[in-house]
Protein backbone atom coordinates (compact mmCIF):
# COMPACT_ATOMS: atom_id res chain seq x y z
CA UNK A 1 0.00 0.00 0.00
CA UNK A 2 1.44 3.72 -0.99
CA UNK A 3 -0.78 5.45 0.56
CA UNK A 4 -2.22 7.04 -3.27
CA UNK A 5 -5.49 5.37 -2.93
CA UNK A 6 -8.25 5.71 -5.84
CA UNK A 7 -11.85 5.63 -6.70
CA UNK A 8 -13.74 3.28 -8.28
CA UNK A 9 -11.38 0.53 -8.91
CA UNK A 10 -13.64 -0.80 -11.73
CA UNK A 11 -15.92 1.13 -14.10
CA UNK A 12 -18.07 -0.53 -16.79
CA UNK A 13 -19.90 2.45 -18.60
CA UNK A 14 -22.27 2.72 -22.38
CA UNK A 15 -20.68 4.46 -24.58
CA UNK A 16 -21.94 8.33 -24.03
CA UNK A 17 -22.06 8.15 -20.38
CA UNK A 18 -19.71 10.53 -18.17
CA UNK A 19 -17.45 9.18 -15.57
CA UNK A 20 -15.79 10.70 -12.67
CA UNK A 21 -12.02 9.09 -11.02
CA UNK A 22 -11.29 10.26 -7.80
CA UNK A 23 -7.76 10.04 -6.41
CA UNK A 24 -6.74 10.39 -2.87
CA UNK A 25 -2.79 11.27 -2.67
CA UNK A 26 -0.57 11.16 0.40
CA UNK A 27 -1.29 14.05 2.43
CA UNK A 28 2.21 15.75 2.60
CA UNK A 29 2.66 15.23 -1.23
CA UNK A 30 2.00 18.47 -3.43
CA UNK A 31 2.86 17.09 -6.75
CA UNK A 32 -0.40 14.56 -8.48
CA UNK A 33 -0.47 13.04 -11.52
CA UNK A 34 -3.12 11.23 -13.78
CA UNK A 35 -1.81 8.32 -16.44
CA UNK A 36 -3.43 6.53 -18.51
CA UNK A 37 -2.28 2.65 -19.94
CA UNK A 38 -3.28 0.44 -21.76
CA UNK A 39 -2.72 -3.06 -22.61
CA UNK A 40 0.64 -4.00 -23.50
CA UNK A 41 1.60 0.00 -22.85
CA UNK A 42 3.67 2.43 -20.08
CA UNK A 43 1.66 4.88 -18.28
CA UNK A 44 1.40 7.48 -20.34
CA UNK A 45 1.40 10.93 -18.89
CA UNK A 46 -2.20 12.76 -18.66
CA UNK A 47 -1.88 16.11 -17.06
CA UNK A 48 -0.26 17.00 -13.31
CA UNK A 49 -0.68 19.35 -10.78
CA UNK A 50 1.63 21.20 -8.42
CA UNK A 51 -0.91 21.54 -5.53
CA UNK A 52 -3.98 23.15 -6.96
CA UNK A 53 -2.32 24.35 -9.83
CA UNK A 54 -2.63 22.40 -13.17
CA UNK A 55 0.52 23.44 -14.35
CA UNK A 56 0.63 20.82 -17.85
CA UNK A 57 -1.72 18.82 -19.70
CA UNK A 58 -0.82 16.02 -22.58
CA UNK A 59 -2.01 16.81 -25.98
CA UNK A 60 -4.00 13.00 -25.01
CA UNK A 61 -5.98 14.87 -22.72
CA UNK A 62 -9.27 16.13 -25.48
CA UNK A 63 -11.47 18.20 -24.39
CA UNK A 64 -14.09 15.70 -23.30
CA UNK A 65 -10.99 15.61 -20.41
CA UNK A 66 -10.95 17.33 -17.34
CA UNK A 67 -9.42 17.31 -14.08
CA UNK A 68 -9.57 19.04 -10.90
CA UNK A 69 -7.42 19.34 -7.54
CA UNK A 70 -9.69 21.58 -5.12
CA UNK A 71 -7.22 22.96 -2.15
CA UNK A 72 -4.34 20.96 -3.27
CA UNK A 73 -5.65 17.64 -1.58
CA UNK A 74 -7.63 14.85 -3.90
CA UNK A 75 -8.11 14.91 -7.20
CA UNK A 76 -10.73 14.33 -9.64
CA UNK A 77 -10.49 13.06 -13.18
CA UNK A 78 -13.74 13.61 -15.40
CA UNK A 79 -14.38 12.10 -18.79
CA UNK A 80 -17.39 13.33 -20.60
CA UNK A 81 -19.30 11.37 -23.92
CA UNK A 82 -17.07 8.45 -23.00
CA UNK A 83 -16.11 6.41 -26.60
CA UNK A 84 -14.59 3.08 -26.34
CA UNK A 85 -11.70 4.43 -26.97
CA UNK A 86 -11.04 6.02 -23.73
CA UNK A 87 -11.41 2.04 -22.02
CA UNK A 88 -7.73 1.68 -20.19
CA UNK A 89 -6.38 1.89 -16.81
CA UNK A 90 -6.05 5.30 -15.31
CA UNK A 91 -3.49 6.08 -13.15
CA UNK A 92 -2.98 7.95 -10.19
CA UNK A 93 0.48 9.43 -8.77
CA UNK A 94 2.08 11.53 -6.84
CA UNK A 95 5.88 12.80 -4.99
CA UNK A 96 6.71 15.20 -2.97
CA UNK A 97 8.28 18.65 -3.43
CA UNK A 98 12.01 16.39 -3.34
CA UNK A 99 13.11 17.11 -6.90
CA UNK A 100 14.85 13.59 -7.06
CA UNK A 101 11.55 12.57 -5.74
CA UNK A 102 9.85 9.13 -7.23
CA UNK A 103 6.18 8.57 -7.69
CA UNK A 104 4.21 6.61 -5.89
CA UNK A 105 1.05 5.54 -7.47
CA UNK A 106 -2.52 4.37 -6.79
CA UNK A 107 -3.98 1.09 -7.31
CA UNK A 108 -5.68 2.19 -10.75
CA UNK A 109 -9.05 2.55 -12.09
CA UNK A 110 -10.13 0.40 -14.91
CA UNK A 111 -12.59 1.57 -17.08
CA UNK A 112 -14.51 -0.22 -19.34
CA UNK A 113 -16.76 1.66 -22.02
CA UNK A 114 -18.96 -0.41 -24.12
CA UNK B 1 11.48 15.26 -24.73
CA UNK B 2 12.78 12.05 -23.65
CA UNK B 3 12.27 8.65 -24.61
CA UNK B 4 12.92 5.49 -23.10
CA UNK B 5 13.52 1.79 -24.65
CA UNK B 6 12.89 -1.17 -23.85
CA UNK B 7 14.09 -3.18 -26.00
CA UNK B 8 12.47 -6.63 -24.83
CA UNK B 9 8.46 -6.55 -24.98
CA UNK B 10 8.60 -10.26 -23.35
CA UNK B 11 11.10 -12.13 -21.57
CA UNK B 12 10.50 -15.80 -20.30
CA UNK B 13 12.87 -17.66 -18.08
CA UNK B 14 13.50 -20.50 -16.15
CA UNK B 15 12.93 -20.49 -12.35
CA UNK B 16 16.29 -19.99 -10.69
CA UNK B 17 18.06 -18.66 -13.86
CA UNK B 18 19.39 -15.19 -14.18
CA UNK B 19 17.58 -12.63 -15.90
CA UNK B 20 18.59 -9.07 -17.45
CA UNK B 21 15.91 -6.83 -18.66
CA UNK B 22 17.13 -3.80 -20.88
CA UNK B 23 16.41 -0.30 -20.60
CA UNK B 24 18.33 2.77 -22.85
CA UNK B 25 16.68 6.50 -22.63
CA UNK B 26 17.82 9.33 -24.95
CA UNK B 27 18.86 12.37 -22.90
CA UNK B 28 21.60 15.03 -23.05
CA UNK B 29 21.17 15.75 -19.50
CA UNK B 30 21.40 14.73 -16.14
CA UNK B 31 18.37 12.04 -15.38
CA UNK B 32 17.48 9.88 -12.22
CA UNK B 33 16.10 6.38 -13.21
CA UNK B 34 13.64 4.64 -12.09
CA UNK B 35 12.25 0.69 -12.15
CA UNK B 36 9.19 -0.11 -11.51
CA UNK B 37 7.00 -3.25 -11.12
CA UNK B 38 3.26 -4.13 -12.04
CA UNK B 39 1.52 -7.28 -10.84
CA UNK B 40 -1.89 -7.87 -12.81
CA UNK B 41 -4.53 -5.32 -12.07
CA UNK B 42 -2.65 -3.54 -9.82
CA UNK B 43 -0.38 0.46 -9.64
CA UNK B 44 3.32 0.28 -9.64
CA UNK B 45 5.65 -0.46 -7.35
CA UNK B 46 9.11 1.14 -7.33
CA UNK B 47 11.63 -1.54 -7.42
CA UNK B 48 14.78 0.77 -7.22
CA UNK B 49 16.04 4.31 -8.21
CA UNK B 50 19.37 5.90 -9.32
CA UNK B 51 19.77 9.51 -7.94
CA UNK B 52 23.93 9.60 -7.78
CA UNK B 53 26.73 8.22 -6.34
CA UNK B 54 27.61 4.54 -6.87
CA UNK B 55 26.52 3.08 -10.46
CA UNK B 56 25.15 -0.38 -9.21
CA UNK B 57 21.90 0.28 -7.29
CA UNK B 58 19.89 -2.36 -5.05
CA UNK B 59 16.03 -2.75 -4.88
CA UNK B 60 13.66 -5.17 -3.52
CA UNK B 61 12.81 -8.65 -3.90
CA UNK B 62 16.89 -9.13 -4.97
CA UNK B 63 17.06 -6.52 -7.97
CA UNK B 64 19.72 -4.74 -8.67
CA UNK B 65 20.32 -2.36 -11.65
CA UNK B 66 23.30 -0.48 -13.08
CA UNK B 67 23.76 3.06 -14.79
CA UNK B 68 26.00 3.44 -17.75
CA UNK B 69 26.18 7.28 -18.38
CA UNK B 70 28.11 6.83 -22.08
CA UNK B 71 25.81 4.25 -22.89
CA UNK B 72 22.37 6.10 -21.38
CA UNK B 73 21.59 2.63 -20.01
CA UNK B 74 19.73 0.90 -16.53
CA UNK B 75 19.82 -2.21 -17.05
CA UNK B 76 17.41 -4.61 -14.71
CA UNK B 77 19.03 -7.86 -13.15
CA UNK B 78 18.80 -10.53 -10.96
CA UNK B 79 20.58 -13.52 -10.42
CA UNK B 80 18.34 -16.18 -9.60
CA UNK B 81 14.18 -15.84 -10.22
CA UNK B 82 10.74 -16.57 -8.48
CA UNK B 83 7.56 -17.53 -9.94
CA UNK B 84 6.68 -14.68 -7.95
CA UNK B 85 8.71 -12.24 -9.84
CA UNK B 86 5.98 -13.25 -13.01
CA UNK B 87 4.97 -9.40 -14.01
CA UNK B 88 5.41 -6.50 -15.74
CA UNK B 89 8.40 -4.22 -15.80
CA UNK B 90 8.97 -0.21 -16.54
CA UNK B 91 11.78 2.00 -17.10
CA UNK B 92 11.33 5.45 -16.11
CA UNK B 93 13.41 8.71 -16.55
CA UNK B 94 13.10 12.31 -14.73
CA UNK B 95 15.02 14.71 -15.98
CA UNK B 96 16.66 16.84 -12.89
CA UNK B 97 15.08 19.93 -12.32
CA UNK B 98 12.25 18.68 -14.12
CA UNK B 99 8.55 16.91 -12.99
CA UNK B 100 7.98 15.35 -15.81
CA UNK B 101 8.19 11.27 -15.70
CA UNK B 102 8.80 9.19 -19.06
CA UNK B 103 8.39 5.50 -18.64
CA UNK B 104 9.34 3.19 -21.58
CA UNK B 105 6.92 0.53 -22.90
CA UNK B 106 7.33 -2.13 -20.45
CA UNK B 107 8.85 -5.96 -20.39
CA UNK B 108 6.81 -8.65 -19.51
CA UNK B 109 8.82 -11.05 -17.53
CA UNK B 110 7.09 -14.20 -17.50
CA UNK B 111 9.25 -17.49 -15.14
CA UNK B 112 8.51 -20.74 -16.52
CA UNK B 113 8.66 -23.41 -13.33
Amino acid sequence: DTGVSQDPRHKITKRGQNVTFRCDPISEHNRLYWYRQTLGQGPEFLTYFQNEAQLEKSRLLSDRFSAERPKGSFSTLEIQRTEQGDSAMYLCATTGPRSSGELFFGEGSRLTVL
Amino acid sequence: AQSVTQLDSQVPVFEEAPVELRCNYSSSVSVYLFWYVQYPNQGLQLLLKYLSGSTLVKGINGFEAEFNKSQTSFHLRKPSVHISDTAEYFCAVRVKQSNQFYFGTGTSLTVIP
